[in-house]
Protein backbone atom coordinates (compact mmCIF):
# COMPACT_ATOMS: atom_id res chain seq x y z
CA UNK A 1 0.00 0.00 0.00
CA UNK A 2 1.46 3.12 -0.47
CA UNK A 3 1.92 5.87 1.66
CA UNK A 4 -0.32 8.60 -0.07
CA UNK A 5 -2.64 8.11 -2.67
CA UNK A 6 -4.31 9.86 -5.43
CA UNK A 7 -6.54 9.00 -8.39
CA UNK A 8 -4.23 9.92 -11.37
CA UNK A 9 -7.05 10.77 -13.51
CA UNK A 10 -7.35 12.92 -15.75
CA UNK A 11 -10.16 14.72 -13.72
CA UNK A 12 -12.15 16.17 -16.51
CA UNK A 13 -14.74 19.07 -15.53
CA UNK A 14 -15.60 22.16 -17.59
CA UNK A 15 -14.98 25.59 -17.49
CA UNK A 16 -16.94 27.26 -14.31
CA UNK A 17 -17.57 23.48 -12.33
CA UNK A 18 -16.42 22.60 -9.39
CA UNK A 19 -13.31 20.54 -9.19
CA UNK A 20 -13.01 17.82 -6.56
CA UNK A 21 -9.47 16.39 -5.64
CA UNK A 22 -9.21 13.57 -3.36
CA UNK A 23 -5.71 12.06 -1.63
CA UNK A 24 -5.97 9.10 1.28
CA UNK A 25 -2.77 8.63 3.51
CA UNK A 26 -1.78 5.74 5.52
CA UNK A 27 0.13 7.40 8.31
CA UNK A 28 -2.10 8.09 11.42
CA UNK A 29 0.62 10.15 12.92
CA UNK A 30 0.61 12.29 9.33
CA UNK A 31 0.59 16.18 10.91
CA UNK A 32 0.91 18.23 7.68
CA UNK A 33 -0.91 18.34 4.63
CA UNK A 34 -0.35 20.14 1.65
CA UNK A 35 -1.35 20.78 -2.00
CA UNK A 36 0.70 21.29 -4.87
CA UNK A 37 0.04 22.03 -8.64
CA UNK A 38 2.35 21.07 -11.59
CA UNK A 39 2.77 22.18 -14.65
CA UNK A 40 3.94 20.18 -17.22
CA UNK A 41 7.93 20.48 -17.06
CA UNK A 42 7.50 22.58 -14.36
CA UNK A 43 8.24 22.28 -10.44
CA UNK A 44 5.53 21.79 -8.03
CA UNK A 45 3.80 25.18 -6.74
CA UNK A 46 2.38 24.99 -2.74
CA UNK A 47 -1.08 26.36 -3.45
CA UNK A 48 -2.57 25.16 -0.28
CA UNK A 49 -1.50 23.91 3.23
CA UNK A 50 -3.78 22.29 5.76
CA UNK A 51 -2.87 21.05 9.71
CA UNK A 52 -6.67 20.52 11.52
CA UNK A 53 -9.66 18.38 10.72
CA UNK A 54 -12.16 20.62 8.95
CA UNK A 55 -11.95 23.12 5.91
CA UNK A 56 -9.59 25.70 4.84
CA UNK A 57 -10.50 28.28 2.24
CA UNK A 58 -8.05 29.93 -0.04
CA UNK A 59 -9.71 32.37 -2.44
CA UNK A 60 -11.76 29.68 -5.20
CA UNK A 61 -9.61 26.63 -3.41
CA UNK A 62 -11.20 24.97 -0.47
CA UNK A 63 -8.96 22.08 1.71
CA UNK A 64 -10.45 19.63 3.38
CA UNK A 65 -8.90 17.10 5.90
CA UNK A 66 -10.53 14.66 7.95
CA UNK A 67 -7.60 12.90 10.03
CA UNK A 68 -9.82 9.71 11.76
CA UNK A 69 -10.77 8.58 7.75
CA UNK A 70 -6.95 9.75 6.47
CA UNK A 71 -8.85 11.89 4.09
CA UNK A 72 -7.66 14.80 2.62
CA UNK A 73 -9.66 16.57 -0.16
CA UNK A 74 -9.13 20.00 -2.52
CA UNK A 75 -11.89 21.91 -4.43
CA UNK A 76 -11.00 24.33 -7.00
CA UNK A 77 -14.52 26.59 -7.51
CA UNK A 78 -15.12 28.05 -11.09
CA UNK A 79 -12.43 26.39 -12.27
CA UNK A 80 -10.37 28.01 -15.29
CA UNK A 81 -8.87 26.51 -18.05
CA UNK A 82 -5.28 27.60 -16.13
CA UNK A 83 -6.45 25.23 -13.40
CA UNK A 84 -5.41 22.65 -16.02
CA UNK A 85 -2.29 20.54 -14.22
CA UNK A 86 -1.34 18.02 -12.09
CA UNK A 87 -1.97 18.37 -8.30
CA UNK A 88 0.14 16.38 -5.99
CA UNK A 89 -1.12 15.71 -2.60
CA UNK A 90 2.04 15.85 0.27
CA UNK A 91 2.05 15.17 3.91
CA UNK A 92 4.32 14.98 6.66
CA UNK A 93 4.84 11.86 8.73
CA UNK A 94 5.58 12.01 11.92
CA UNK A 95 8.27 13.19 13.75
CA UNK A 96 10.07 14.24 10.07
CA UNK A 97 10.04 17.56 8.22
CA UNK A 98 10.03 15.84 4.61
CA UNK A 99 7.44 15.50 2.62
CA UNK A 100 5.44 12.07 1.52
CA UNK A 101 3.74 12.80 -2.28
CA UNK A 102 0.97 10.79 -3.67
CA UNK A 103 1.12 10.44 -7.62
CA UNK A 104 -0.78 13.34 -8.33
CA UNK A 105 -4.05 13.63 -9.95
CA UNK A 106 -4.14 14.83 -13.63
CA UNK A 107 -7.04 18.12 -13.73
CA UNK A 108 -8.27 18.94 -17.09
CA UNK A 109 -10.66 21.91 -17.12
CA UNK A 110 -12.62 22.16 -20.91
CA UNK A 111 -13.31 25.62 -22.12
CA UNK B 1 11.82 37.97 -2.77
CA UNK B 2 13.98 35.76 -4.80
CA UNK B 3 12.61 32.22 -4.50
CA UNK B 4 15.01 29.01 -4.38
CA UNK B 5 17.59 28.84 -7.79
CA UNK B 6 19.37 25.65 -9.19
CA UNK B 7 21.69 25.09 -11.45
CA UNK B 8 22.32 23.91 -13.89
CA UNK B 9 18.50 23.61 -15.16
CA UNK B 10 19.51 20.59 -17.59
CA UNK B 11 22.28 18.22 -17.65
CA UNK B 12 23.03 15.47 -19.84
CA UNK B 13 26.19 13.48 -18.93
CA UNK B 14 27.41 10.01 -19.75
CA UNK B 15 26.66 6.85 -18.19
CA UNK B 16 29.38 6.48 -15.59
CA UNK B 17 30.26 10.04 -15.08
CA UNK B 18 29.88 12.29 -12.12
CA UNK B 19 27.63 15.10 -12.10
CA UNK B 20 27.16 17.88 -9.69
CA UNK B 21 24.23 20.16 -8.89
CA UNK B 22 23.30 23.54 -7.06
CA UNK B 23 20.72 24.82 -4.78
CA UNK B 24 20.69 28.54 -3.55
CA UNK B 25 17.52 28.04 -1.39
CA UNK B 26 15.39 31.14 -0.12
CA UNK B 27 17.76 33.57 1.64
CA UNK B 28 16.12 33.28 5.36
CA UNK B 29 15.19 29.55 4.75
CA UNK B 30 17.36 27.05 6.82
CA UNK B 31 15.79 23.81 6.16
CA UNK B 32 16.65 22.72 2.62
CA UNK B 33 15.62 19.65 0.65
CA UNK B 34 16.50 17.37 -1.94
CA UNK B 35 13.60 15.23 -3.57
CA UNK B 36 13.80 13.46 -7.04
CA UNK B 37 10.61 13.30 -9.52
CA UNK B 38 10.49 10.95 -12.48
CA UNK B 39 7.90 10.89 -15.51
CA UNK B 40 4.18 10.27 -13.91
CA UNK B 41 5.39 10.26 -10.39
CA UNK B 42 5.20 12.51 -7.44
CA UNK B 43 8.76 13.82 -6.07
CA UNK B 44 10.28 11.09 -4.07
CA UNK B 45 12.45 12.06 -0.91
CA UNK B 46 16.31 12.37 -0.66
CA UNK B 47 17.56 14.15 2.09
CA UNK B 48 17.78 17.37 3.93
CA UNK B 49 18.99 19.88 5.91
CA UNK B 50 18.62 22.09 8.33
CA UNK B 51 21.54 24.62 8.63
CA UNK B 52 24.60 22.81 7.80
CA UNK B 53 23.69 19.34 9.31
CA UNK B 54 22.57 16.80 7.39
CA UNK B 55 19.36 15.47 9.30
CA UNK B 56 17.66 12.85 7.06
CA UNK B 57 18.47 10.95 4.61
CA UNK B 58 15.84 8.14 2.44
CA UNK B 59 16.86 4.69 2.89
CA UNK B 60 16.44 3.77 -1.08
CA UNK B 61 19.07 6.58 -1.01
CA UNK B 62 22.49 5.05 -2.94
CA UNK B 63 25.79 5.57 -1.26
CA UNK B 64 26.18 7.23 -4.83
CA UNK B 65 24.53 9.94 -3.75
CA UNK B 66 25.33 12.18 -1.80
CA UNK B 67 24.59 15.91 -0.49
CA UNK B 68 26.69 18.63 1.56
CA UNK B 69 25.35 22.00 2.90
CA UNK B 70 28.96 23.33 4.16
CA UNK B 71 28.01 26.55 5.16
CA UNK B 72 24.16 26.52 5.64
CA UNK B 73 23.25 28.62 2.72
CA UNK B 74 23.62 26.47 -0.50
CA UNK B 75 23.71 23.25 -1.07
CA UNK B 76 25.21 20.64 -3.61
CA UNK B 77 23.59 17.03 -4.55
CA UNK B 78 26.93 14.85 -6.21
CA UNK B 79 25.89 11.13 -8.44
CA UNK B 80 28.70 9.25 -8.68
CA UNK B 81 29.10 7.04 -11.41
CA UNK B 82 25.58 7.50 -13.11
CA UNK B 83 23.56 4.97 -14.58
CA UNK B 84 21.00 5.26 -16.80
CA UNK B 85 17.77 4.92 -13.93
CA UNK B 86 19.19 8.52 -12.36
CA UNK B 87 17.71 10.84 -15.38
CA UNK B 88 15.01 12.32 -13.57
CA UNK B 89 14.07 16.07 -12.09
CA UNK B 90 16.42 16.99 -9.05
CA UNK B 91 14.07 19.02 -6.89
CA UNK B 92 15.19 21.16 -4.14
CA UNK B 93 13.39 22.48 -2.06
CA UNK B 94 13.57 24.88 1.36
CA UNK B 95 11.50 26.38 4.22
CA UNK B 96 11.86 28.61 7.13
CA UNK B 97 12.05 26.94 10.69
CA UNK B 98 9.60 28.93 12.76
CA UNK B 99 7.54 28.02 15.50
CA UNK B 100 4.50 28.21 13.77
CA UNK B 101 3.25 25.21 11.83
CA UNK B 102 4.19 27.18 8.55
CA UNK B 103 7.40 26.02 9.22
CA UNK B 104 6.70 22.61 7.19
CA UNK B 105 5.71 24.97 3.77
CA UNK B 106 8.60 24.13 1.55
CA UNK B 107 9.47 25.93 -1.54
CA UNK B 108 10.57 24.44 -4.66
CA UNK B 109 13.08 25.82 -6.96
CA UNK B 110 13.28 25.05 -11.15
CA UNK B 111 14.72 21.81 -10.69
CA UNK B 112 17.34 19.87 -12.77
CA UNK B 113 16.45 17.59 -15.36
CA UNK B 114 19.53 15.05 -15.86
CA UNK B 115 19.33 12.66 -18.72
CA UNK B 116 21.92 10.13 -18.45
CA UNK B 117 22.92 8.60 -21.85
Amino acid sequence: QKEVEQNSGPLSVPEGAIASLNCTYSDRGSQSFFWYRQYSGKSPELIMSIYSNGDKEDGRFTAQLNKASQYVSLLIRDSQPSDSATYLCAVTPDSSYKLIFGSGTRLLVRP
Amino acid sequence: DTGVSQDPRHKITKRGQNVTFRCDPISEHNRLYWYRQTLGQGPEFLTYFQNEAQLEKSRLLSDRFSAERPKGSFSTLEIQRTEQGDSAMYLCASSLESLSASSYEQYFGPGTRLTVT
